[in-house]
């Protein structure tokens, strides 16, 4: 049981490049999330899937895209990377309301 | 606009002693409140999680919560040097997330 997986765990981008942040969870969970973290902004929510099928914007959506292509893996886009891009990204799963999340490695992105 | 506050801290502690980390929460929807403990360069892992108003303990920790007041804490009893990282409080309304603090980072002294 890995729980939480995410890939890559590091990746510098230039400017304008494009790339896929892949999440996946072995625990059956039907809630998926993304978050980014900033020194001095903490953690904040950038797009959630509550069900396989769905996804929603959270606090800070611009410049991403995401899909859940199924029910483990749901996947963060950037189409054009941008500096202020540059940022720590956690995939979270959750399984029934309530509970709590539980946040894979997370993954480092620079862009330059 | 959903808004948790923490003291960013860093809050120092001697070890042995008691860490008391607060938080307060401005949607009085809440109905869910997580304490995350992060060391440098980590994920997130969850040390506490409480729903009802009062006190819950686990091993050294207490979470209290006082919905009226609204406001959550978090004790540490009997600090080690272990327990020195920074510590997440995050509030769950609905399906929509964690709205997260910006975190407090707590030092044990030895």
């Amino acid at each position: 049981n890995a729980g939480v997986t995410q890939t890559p765990k590091f990746q510098v981008l230039k400017t304008g490049q494009s790339m896929t942040l892949q999440c996946a969870q072995d625990m059956n969970h039907n809630s998926m999330y993304w978050y980014r973290q900033d020194p001095g902004m903490g953690l904040r929510l950038i797009y959630y899937s509550a069900s396989e099928g769905t996804t929603d914007k959270g606090e800070v959506p611009n410049g991403y895209n995401v899909s859940r292509l199924n029910k483990r893996e749901f996947s963060l886009r950037l189409e054009s990377a941008a500096p202020s891009q540059t940022s720590v990204y956690f995939c979270a799963s959750r399984g029934q309301p309530g509970e709590t999340q539980y946040f894979g490695p997370g993954t480092r992105l620079l862009v330059l | 606009q959903k808004e948790v506050e923490q003291n960013s801290g860093p809050l120092s502690v001697p070890e042995g002693a008691i860490a008391s980390l607060n938080c307060t929460y401005s949607d009085r929807g809440s109905q869910s409140f997580f304490w995350y403990r992060q060391y440098s360069g980590k994920s997130p892992e969850l040390i506490m999680f409480i729903y009802s108003n009062g006190d819950k303990e686990d091993g050294r920790f207490t979470a209290q919560l006082n919905k009226a007041s609204q406001y959550v804490s978090l004790l540490i009893r009997d600090s080690q040097p272990s327990d020195s990282a920074t510590y997440l409080c995050a509030v769950m309304t609905h399906a929509d997330g964690l709205t997260f603090g910006k975190g407090t980072h707590l030092i044990i002294q030895p």
